[in-house]
């Protein structure tokens, strides 16, 4: 069964350093997304997109983050300069092949960023 | 931010018993319900989902219960196996979240154990 998959599985980074965290989204899916959850809180979501482009962004998503599908298969979060704050697991996300309407997103593992 | 609520951090349960997850939302434009499932150190993975024009929808073991009047949604677990201890979380999403690329909000979760 096709999977969301993310890359690396854990992410260590110095406050002030930027990171790349991937995802193969499931290769038919047209929309992508990112959500994070800050260790004992909710599952937040930061980002959609869809076309090559943001469809819509949290108030998390700030000028920090930036979101990219560099190609076919690959969807990156970039945090610029990283906070402690930040350190939360990240997920990605996708759904809906083309000429459906669905609304189940399907998640990766996660990537654990630990700022320090 | 609590549109989607889950009142209880957690709940047990005996092997082959009923498990039910219970889930509020106060959101009235939220048209479109999904429970996830979370084991540690994983993506949540989807279940099963209701849009608000139906009130049960039920896919094997599992079914969700929705009742607009009320703004409620439970997620039945019939019998429960030890494989069923998890977290697991509602979400729910409106049309004018995203566009076509919804995001969904989550409740806090509710760790179900089943005990053998």
């Amino acid at each position: 069964e096709p999977e969301v998959t993310q890359t690396p599985s854990h992410q260590v980074t110095q406050m002030g350093q930027e990171v790349i965290l991937r995802c193969v989204p499931i290769s038919n899916h047209l929309y992508f997304y990112w959500y994070r959850q800050i260790l004992g809180q909710k599952v937040e979501f930061l980002v959609s997109f869809y076309n090559n482009e943001i469809s819509e962004k949290s108030e998390i998503f700030d000028d920090q983050f930036s979101v990219e599908r560099p190609d076919g298969s690959n969807f990156t979060l970039k945090i610029r300069s990283t906070k402690l704050e930040d350190s939360a697991m990240y997920f990605c996300a996708s759904s809906a092949r083309a000429g459906t309407i669905s609304y189940e997103q399907y998640f990766g593992p996660g990537t654990r960023l630990t700022v320090t | 931010d609590q549109q989607v609520k889950q009142n209880s951090p957690s709940l047990s349960v005996q092997e082959g018993r009923i498990s039910i997850l219970n889930c509020d939302y106060t959101n009235s434009m939220f048209d479109y319900f999904l429970w996830y499932k979370k084991y540690p150190a994983e993506g949540p993975t989807f279940l099963i989902s209701i849009s608000s024009i139906k009130d049960k929808n039920e896919d094997g073991r599992f079914t969700v219960f929705l009742n607009k009047s009320a703004k409620h949604l439970s997620l039945h677990i019939v019998p429960s196996q030890p494989g069923d201890s998890a977290v697991y979380f509602c979400a729910a999403t409106h049309p004018l979240l995203g566009g076509s690329a919804r995001q969904l909000t989550f409740g806090s979760g509710t760790q179900l154990t089943v005990l053998p």
